[in-house]
Parts: C-alpha cells; structure tokens; sequence
C-alpha cells in the first residue's frame, strides 16, 4: 500500500452499535488525526495523535476513542454509536518538514440510523 | 473564538479566472494551507503560505496578507475538472489546523 487506507469505505450501523473505523499509513509520519464533516461545516477534528503511545483530544472528542500502538495503526472507536454521529470520517497524517502538511485516506462514510 | 470564512458557493466560466477569498480569525498564526476536494473524495493539497505575499504553483497561486488575516486562492484558465469545493485552513498557535466550511466552485462551458 501507499498512502493511507481507512476501512470500511461506507457502513451502516444500529444505534447503540459499537463501531471501529481503521485507519492505517505506511508513510512513517509520526502525526496522525481523525477528522468528521458534515455539510455545510468544516473539517473537524476528533482525536490526534503527535507520535506512537500518544493521544490527545480534538474539538468534538465525546463519543469517540482512539489508540496508537505503533506508528502505523490509528484505529477510532465509537462505544455506542448514536445518528448524530453520522459523517464522512477522515483519517490523516502529516509530513513533518517546513510545511507539515496533512495528508488524507479516503474517507468512511457511516451512517447510523 | 476561531473562525474561518469562506463564501458557501461561486459560479465561473470554463477559461476564466476566479478568485476564492479566506478570511480568519485565530489563536496564533503557524501557516494557511489551500486543500481541493472533489465531490466523494478526500480533500488534497493545493498550497501552503506561512508569509505574506503571493505563491504561483502552475494554474494556481496563493495570497497571504497576516495583517489583515486575509488570504485567496487564484485559479486561472479555468477547466471543468476545476469544480469542485475549495477549503481553507489555519494551524493555529497549538499547531492544530482550523478548516473553513468550503467553496464550492461550479465551472460551466
């Protein structure tokens, strides 16, 4: 693979359902971050992670875990999915560098109904 | 608060120009990035400005002014492959990015 790959690409789910979307880069960037949007808002961050053994909270944290075992893995969790929860969920990780620019995977598309 | 500010939608000519303006408000400055991303897909690269002034990258080039918390995206010879939405983003002062909503840019023949 190159790049980063999230899984599922679309999945619905029941309420109350426990979910976890993957996210995997084969990049070797040390900073990875789990993005939602929604129509009409912007990106908004949910967790990050600066290196591996390390997460911190973003802007909308509730409802959501994370972990980062290793450099490449950035798996989210939803505990208990509820429908405010449906989004496209992007999974990025940055370059380092002058710029530290974010990179993007493809994206999930959840609904929970 | 942050806040980034950006118009909602714009309509262009295929072969013109079209400028996008960004306008934020932040805890901190640390660079702005401009991100393209097509209906369904994941938002992409476009350009980065950390000082003022302008950056061409090919087609498209990048203006910052810090001053006036103001920057714009460029896009010249319009192609219909151009239509898509546009978003802006901030890394504030806890080197976190702070995204825009978007622009969606319409292209018509």
């Amino acid at each position: 693979i190159a790049g980063i790959t999230q899984a599922p690409t679309s999945q619905i789910l029941a309420a109350g359902r426990r979910m976890t979307l993957r996210c995997t880069q084969d990049m070797r960037h040390n900073a990875m971050y789990w993005y939602r949007q929604d129509l009409g808002l912007g990106l908004r961050l949910i967790h990050y992670s600066n290196t591996a053994g390390t997460t911190g909270k973003g802007e909308v944290p509730d409802g959501y875990s994370v972990s980062r075992a290793n450099t490449d893995d950035f798996p989210l969790t939803l505990a208990s999915a509820v429908p405010s929860q449906t989004s496209v969920y992007f999974c990025a990780s940055t370059s380092g560098g002058a710029t530290d620019t974010q990179y993007f995977g493809p994206g999930t598309r959840l609904t929970v109904l | 608060g942050q806040n980034i500010d950006q118009p909602t939608e714009m309509t262009a000519t295929e072969g013109a120009i079209v400028q996008i303006n960004c306008t934020y408000q932040t805890s901190g400055f640390n660079g702005l990035f401009w991100y393209q991303q097509h209906a369904g897909e994941a938002p992409t690269f476009l350009s980065y400005n950390v000082l003022d002034g302008l950056e061409e990258k090919g087609r498209f080039s990048s203006f910052l002014s810090r001053s006036k918390g103001y920057s714009y995206l460029l896009l010249k010879e319009l192609q219909m492959k151009d239509s898509a939405s546009y978003l802006c983003a901030v890394r504030d002062s806890n080197y976190q990015l702070i995204w825009g909503a978007g622009t969606k840019l319409i292209i018509k023949p």
